[in-house]
């Protein structure tokens, strides 16, 4: 089993679609969980970072942690085409860990 | 300008030849990583540095070597390429004080003929 799994879509949801992302892990250690995006042709970029379990939003973003069930969910809200990218979550168990990325969720959202 | 550049944005190469990838930041973080990107496999790990005397293998470090030449530099190189090794690779850096939040270059496609 993979530490970290994550569907690869792709995605494709109508503009103004809510979109959920997801992650399941099996490594209970993991306490820092982050989402990010990666345009094409681009580095990733760091969009939601979360500590533990619960929730965090910024925007149209919402982040959540499930450490009972050991899944994690990134949901977008009101799409936009400039969401279209790559997301990849990521996860440690602290700061001697290195980070374990999902191999990334491609959406595409259609204008 | 970018907080990590890295140079070259695109190489192509034959196999047997030697490639040096490079990696600059401006961050001032004292950890540096080295991965590769391919489809279907998500990024994974070759090489990390946790400060200039600190080099360690990651998952796939096998005909990689890595140099850290200075806490801002950070270069992985191909001794003899293959094919294989044609992939996205991309250079991250973060600190030690955070909470290991990566921030990552734009990326070298390297294609190995």
């Amino acid at each position: 089993q993979k530490e970290v799994e994550q569907d690869p879509g792709p995605l494709s949801v109508p503009e103004g679609a809510i979109v959920s992302l997801n992650c399941t892990y099996s490594n209970s250690a993991f306490q820092y969980f982050m989402w990010y995006r990666q345009y094409s042709r681009k580095g990733p970029e760091l969009l939601m970072y979360t500590y533990s379990s619960g929730n965090k939003e910024d925007g149209r973003f919402t982040a959540q942690v499930d450490k009972s069930s050991k899944y994690i969910s990134l949901f977008i809200r009101d799409s936009q085409p400039s969401d279209s990218a790559t997301y990849l979550c990521a996860m440690t168990g602290g700061s001697q860990g290195n980070l374990i990325f999902g191999k990334g969720t491609k959406l595409s959202v259609k204008p | 300008d970018a907080d990590v550049t890295q140079t070259p944005r695109n190489r192509i190469t034959k196999t047997g030849k030697r490639i040096m990838l490079e990696c600059s930041q401006t961050k001032g973080h004292d950890r540096m990583y080295w991965y590769r990107q391919d489809p279907g496999l998500g990024l994974r790990l070759i090489y990390y540095s946790f400060d200039v005397k600190d080099i360690n293998k990651g998952e796939i470090s096998d005909g990689y070597s890595v140099s850290r030449q200075a806490q801002a530099k950070f270069s992985l190189s191909l001794e003899s390429a293959i094919p294989n090794q044609t992939a996205l690779y991309f250079c991250a850096t973060t600190t030690s004080g955070s909470t290991d939040t990566q921030y990552f270059g734009p990326g070298t496609r390297l294609t190995v003929l």
